[in-house]
């Protein structure tokens, strides 16, 4: 079975601060991807990485970046935390052959205050 | 890139009726079509999928139907229990594309 595992299940942080949340995949995934999930706006699509130190900005990565330094391994930060960035952030990995389902860590919720 | 769109939002059952949600895309090359379901504080998983060169498929009281002319495929949950209550996700692959376009869910809620 696929384990996407997220460092933190609950995270608060500071208007300003800088936020990193890691996530770790262990079936040598090429794809990497990071989601926000809001009330009612689905799972948006933030940055992903086909490779290591590869990314792809997604459909709102203003205020995001990544680091894929390894293979197993992709972060996400929060340059200046801000309170619009309060919502569920979901990492997923994914192999890079067709036809395959992407496989989703339990999620870190994340508050700015 | 691909638009998935999905139909409806919300959908309350009675325990015991089928449910059905829709779904249709964009591109014609897309190939993969899986479904998700996310119960409260939990992370999507995989309930059930389907490839372009099959029109149907089953597991036990979930089917998918594929419909590659008009560009629409279906979640069927039949003889719905309380547990089925959660938010249910479609997707579609577009060749050549990393990720999987999703649409924007499905709350379902049985009601005993």
């Amino acid at each position: 079975d696929v384990k996407v595992t997220q460092s933190s299940r609950y995270l608060v942080k500071r208007t300003g601060e800088k936020v990193f949340l890691e996530c770790v995949q262990d079936m040598d995934h090429e794809n990497m991807f990071w989601y926000r999930q809001d009330p009612g706006l689905g799972l948006r699509l933030i940055y992903f990485s086909y490779d290591v130190k590869m990314k792809e900005k997604g459909d709102i990565p203003e205020g995001y970046s990544v680091s894929r330094e390894k293979k197993e391994r992709f972060s996400l930060i929060l340059e200046s935390a801000s309170t619009n960035q309060t919502s569920m952030y979901l990492c997923a990995s994914r192999t890079s052959a067709g036809g395959q389902p992407q496989h989703f860590g339990d999620g870190t919720r994340l508050s700015i205050l | 890139g691909e638009n998935v769109e999905q139909h409806p939002s919300t959908l309350s059952v009675q325990e015991g009726d089928s449910a059905v949600i829709k779904c249709t895309y964009s591109d014609s090359a897309s190939n993969y079509f899986p479904w998700y379901k996310q119960e409260l504080g939990k992370r999507p998983q995989l309930i059930i999928d389907i490839r372009s060169n099959v029109g149907e498929k089953k597991d036990q009281r979930i089917a998918v139907t594929l419909n590659k002319t008009a560009k629409h495929f279906s979640l069927h949950i039949t003889e719905t229990q309380p547990e089925d209550s959660a938010v249910y996700f479609c997707a579609a692959d577009q060749t050549g594309a990393n990720n999987l376009f999703f649409g924007t869910g499905t709350r379902l809620t049985v009601i005993p």
